[in-house]
């Protein structure tokens, strides 16, 4: 297992369309977070899943965000109708739910709404 | 909110030793993580505290109060490449497990 994946790294997008990012967590781990990163700042969270179930969605989620865990794997992340305020790193974060095993992040995917 | 409080930039010279605090709200606290954030790179963890006192993994040290609500990451023996954000996150019972992350600390090391 090589840890989170995230994809795409990079994504250019114009304003109002959409687009959809994914995550891959570690196989054996229950939890997935998404939290958004602007510069300077700490990762705010977003959204969690306990396996398939999405248990917790934060209010900067507004009703342009979707976020799916299918299957209690992989997940997406959709935002529809983008604009210029959603430019930001999009982390993904998967944990065992052993608090003391920490959170393992993904690499991120930077959106840059133009 | 949880009020996380931590400064927002530091600098320290190679090779010294460099303390940096994170102030929390008490109510319903867990426990307290340090994350280590390289510019343009995902967050990775450095400790975890839930008891009150100092845990040593290395050139790295943790410290947590818990009546105090105060938590600081200690670094010794600075080398150029510790220059990253350093993010406090504590958590709490009753919210899933998720982290609530201080703004970050950034901490530039200088020769």
């Amino acid at each position: 297992d090589t840890g989170v994946s995230q994809d795409p790294r990079h994504k250019i997008t114009k304003r109002g369309q959409n687009v959809t990012f994914r995550c891959d967590p570690i196989s054996e781990h229950n939890r997935l977070y998404w939290y958004r990163q602007t510069l300077g700042q700490g990762p705010e969270f977003l959204t969690y899943f306990q396996n398939e179930a999405q248990l917790e969605k934060s209010r900067l989620l507004s009703d342009r965000f979707s976020a799916e865990r299918p299957k209690g794997s992989f997940s997406t992340l959709e935002i529809q109708r983008t604009e210029q305020g959603d430019s930001a790193m999009y982390l993904c974060a998967s944990s065992p739910g052993t608090a003391r095993q920490g959170y393992t992040f993904g690499s991120g995917t930077r959106l840059t709404v133009v | 909110g949880q009020n996380i409080d931590q400064p927002t930039e530091m600098t320290a010279t190679e090779g010294a030793i460099v303390q940096i605090n994170c102030t929390y709200q008490t109510s319903g606290f867990n426990g307290l993580f340090w994350y280590q954030q390289h510019a343009g790179e995902a967050p990775t963890f450095l400790s975890y505290n839930v008891l009150d006192g100092l845990e040593e993994k290395g050139r790295f040290s943790s410290f947590l109060s818990r009546s105090k609500g105060y938590s600081y990451l200690l670094l010794k023996e600075l080398q150029m490449k510790d220059s990253a954000s350093y993010l406090c996150a504590p958590t709490f019972s009753g919210n899933t497990g998720k982290l609530i992350f201080g703004q970050g600390t950034t901490l530039q090391v200088k020769p």
